[in-house]
C-alpha cells in the first residue's frame, strides 16, 4: 500500500486565494483526519469523518476553513479567503476501524501551506 | 488549554546515552498513550502505546513509563543513536464509548539531537 497520499507538498499562495488540499487514505481505513502543525500550537486536529461523514470539526479554526469527504478515497481541505497565518504543515491521517486499543492513526507526509 | 504538556522542548543526546521525555495530563478521560515519532519532511508515525493500567512497556530500545497517580508518562530511549534523530510526540486518547473513536491531543513535540 502506499499509504495516505497529500497534495500537493508544497502550496504557495498570496493572501485573499483560495487553498485547497488534497489526501487519499489508505484503502479501507474508516477514519480521516486533517491536522494542523505549527510551531506554537503544534499539531492540532481540526476535522475528522467517519465513513465520509464529519464527526467532529469543533477544532477548524474558522468559516473560512471546510473540508469534504465525498468518497472513500478522497477528501479536501479547503481555506478560502486564505491568510498568512494559516500558514502551517497540514497533515492527513487514516485509520482503520476495530484497531482496538492500537488506535493506529497513518500520516501522509503532509502540505507545507505558506499564504505570503 | 493545553491538554498535555511535553518536555522539554529539545534534547540533545550523545549516542550511547539516554533519552528521555516527559509528558503530563490532567483530564481523566484519556484512555491511551501513544508516542509518534516526526522526521523532518515526513509525517508522524506511531512509535510505542501503552495503557493506563500498565506501568511500563517496552519494545527494543523504546520504554514507555506510566505512573497514574501522578498523571505522567515518560519515553525512554535507550543507547541513543543518531538516526533516532526526530521530532517526538507524545498523545492522548479521549476515552469513547461504544463504537465511537477517541480522539488524540498531542504534545507540543521534543525535537531530539544525537550526536555521533
Amino acid at each position: 500500500d502506499a499509504g495516505v497520499i497529500q497534495s500537493p507538498r508544497h502550496e504557495v499562495t498570496e493572501m485573499g486565494q483560495e487553498v485547497t488540499l488534497r489526501c487519499k487514505p489508505i484503502s479501507g481505513h474508516d477514519y480521516l483526519f486533517w491536522y494542523r502543525q505549527t510551531m506554537m500550537r503544534g499539531l492540532e486536529l481540526l476535522i475528522y469523518f467517519n465513513n465520509n461523514v464529519p464527526i467532529d470539526d469543533s477544532g477548524m479554526p474558522e468559516d473560512r476553513f471546510s473540508a469534504k469527504m465525498p468518497n472513500a478515497s478522497f477528501s479536501t481541505l479547503k481555506i478560502q479567503p486564505s491568510e498568512p497565518r494559516d500558514s502551517a504543515v497540514y497533515f492527513c491521517a487514516s485509520s482503520p476501524l476495530g484497531t482496538g486499543s492500537k488506535n493506529i492513526q497513518y500520516f501522509g507526509a503532509g502540505t507545507r501551506l505558506s499564504v505570503l | 488549554q493545553q491538554q498535555v504538556k511535553q518536555s522539554p522542548q529539545s534534547l540533545i543526546v550523545q549516542k550511547g546515552g539516554i533519552s528521555i521525555i516527559n509528558c503530563a495530563y490532567e483530564n481523566t478521560a484519556f484512555d491511551y498513550f501513544p508516542w509518534y515519532q516526526q522526521f523532518p519532511g515526513k509525517g508522524p508515525a506511531l512509535l510505542i502505546a501503552i495503557r493506563p493500567d500498565v506501568s511500563e512497556k517496552k519494545e527494543g530500545r523504546f520504554t514507555i513509563s506510566f505512573n497514574k497517580s501522578a498523571k505522567q508518562f515518560s519515553l525512554h530511549i535507550m543507547d541513543s543513536q543518531p538516526g533516532d534523530s526526530a521530532t517526538y510526540f507524545c498523545a492522548a486518547r479521549w476515552s469513547a464509548g461504544g463504537t465511537s473513536y477517541g480522539k488524540l491531543t498531542f504534545g507540543q513535540g521534543t525535537i531530539l539531537t544525537v550526536h555521533p
